[in-house]
């Protein structure tokens, strides 16, 4: 059963540095092309992607929020970690991880549940 | 920069009845790296279809896809009360690397 489970602070305030972590199971991050993205979703508003890090450490970032992300993995605890700088009250949003399904057309075919983050002074 | 446009914003449609979603590249993209989500109320997105027309592990053959270009449909053939939901296109390419659309709402007429 492949699952992935978001974690991490439910409210941060303005200007803080988010950090959300993603443990994957049945997924070996060492595995080859085994890749993992993060994608939000303000609420009733549409998904957008944010960056995503390989298991050869390959990472790519959202052109718009680039400066402000930074993704990283621990193989070890198969876990993948967002940061994010500068939170704004705009930011806040249901962050989800997936898993990039490089042959099925380079899709996300396993999603974790999704954590809502709120930022608010 | 490649943008998605998905039409119409909202489809009114009855249980049994055939739905036709549809999806607009701003440029020509590969049908190879084409694909839909569905997302219900509070839940994660699900993989429906991927290649524009291979359809995701468990995915019921109501579901269809199809498109080549700039012009890619997703269609449900006979809509069952659990397909009511909101479905996204999505596309990788090179720049920006993952691009969604902004979504088809499926409610019940």
């Amino acid at each position: 059963q492949v699952t992935l489970k978001e974690s991490g602070p439910v409210l941060v305030k303005p200007t803080e540095t988010l950090t959300l972590t993603c443990t994957v199971s049945e997924l070996s991050l060492r595995n080859v092309r085994m890749g993992v993205s993060w994608i939000r979703q303000p609420p009733g508003k549409a998904l957008e992607w944010l960056g995503y890090i390989f298991s050869n450490d390959e990472k790519s970032y959202s052109t718009s929020l680039k400066s402000r992300l930074s993704i990283s993995k621990d193989t070890s605890k198969s876990q993948v970690v967002l940061n994010m700088t500068n939170m704004d009250p705009v930011d806040t949003a249901t962050y989800y991880c997936a898993r990039i399904a490089v042959v099925r057309g380079v899709s996300f075919d396993y999603w974790g549940q999704g954590t809502l983050v709120t930022v608010s002074s | 920069e490649i943008v998605l446009t998905q039409s119409p914003g909202t489809l009114s449609l009855s249980p049994g009845e055939r739905a036709t979603l549809s999806c607009r590249a701003s440029q020509s993209v590969s049908s190879s790296y084409l694909a839909w989500y569905q997302q219900k109320p509070g839940q994660a997105p699900r993989l429906l279809i991927y290649g524009a027309s291979s359809r995701a592990t468990g995915i019921p053959d109501r579901f269809s896809g199809s498109g080549s270009g700039t012009d890619f449909t997703l269609t449900i053939s006979r809509l069952e009360p659990e397909d009511f939901a909101v479905y996204y296109c999505q596309h990788y390419g090179s720049s920006p690397i993952f691009t969604f659309g902004p979504g088809t709402k499926v409610d019940i007429k």
